[in-house]
């Protein structure tokens, strides 16, 4: 049962468009989520994170928002660049502390000049 | 900061060996863990451990085990690699029970023939 899901396995934007990444959950226990990003033969980096009492936290050109009733959070990134291209996982942890974390299958976003 | 290093970076195996995957940080974080990406699918939990001389299992802990002697050290074992086990292995990192993001090593990618 994947309680984490990202249905989009790709997404292609052109530079300097708003890249939406989405992603949907089904465990109510869910109280934090977060975005990392993934290279090739490189290890996920964290993004950015929300905890269940907020509905909106931003970094720069990355903002995420959480919709608790509809169980789905979703990735901004405005404007895209080219660098932004790679996957982007979300998680989530029901757990104090985000130690275990439950990921989705990653959605690969590829941003064109 | 050398953050979370894993060793080796590649590796192949045949069935039934035995092998350990190495990972160490340099970061004083009490909270290490490893994870399995196949394709398509996102990283999943195999084990964790929450300070030195305490682990548990993940979501996938089967012809795996670990071990905590140390802060800094958290190595994977396989027992007897299966086909099955051919993966990339990511190792994370966090510090204390605080919302704060799990760092990752940049993987090993392990082929069983």
């Amino acid at each position: 049962d994947q309680q984490v899901k990202q249905n989009s396995p790709s997404l292609s934007v052109q530079e300097g468009r708003i890249s939406i990444l989405n992603c949907d959950y089904t465990n109510s226990m869910f109280d934090y989520f977060l975005w990392y990003k993934k290279y090739p033969a490189e290890g996920p980096t964290f993004l950015i994170s929300i905890s269940s009492i907020k509905d909106k936290n931003e970094d720069g050109r990355f903002t995420v928002f959480l919709n608790k009733s509809a169980k789905h959070l979703s990735l901004h990134i405005v404007p895209s660049q080219p660098g932004d291209s790679a996957v982007y996982f979300c998680a989530a942890s029901a757990q104090q502390g985000a130690q275990k974390l439950v990921f989705g299958q990653g959605t690969r976003l590829t941003i064109n000049p | 900061n050398a953050g979370v290093t894993q060793t080796p970076k590649f590796q192949v195996l045949k069935t039934g060996q035995s092998m350990t995957l190495q990972c160490a940080q340099d970061m004083n974080h009490e909270y290490m863990s490893w994870y399995r990406q196949d394709p398509g699918m996102g990283l999943r939990l195999i084990h964790y451990s929450v300070g030195a001389g305490i682990t548990d299992q993940g979501e996938v802990p089967n012809g795996y085990n670990v071990s905590r002697s140390t802060t800094e050290d958290f190595p994977l074992r396989l027992l007897s690699a299966a086909p099955s086990q051919t993966s990339v292995y990511f190792c994370a990192s966090k510090g204390g029970n605080s919302n704060q993001p799990q760092h990752f090593g940049d993987g090993t990618r392990l082929s069983i023939l």
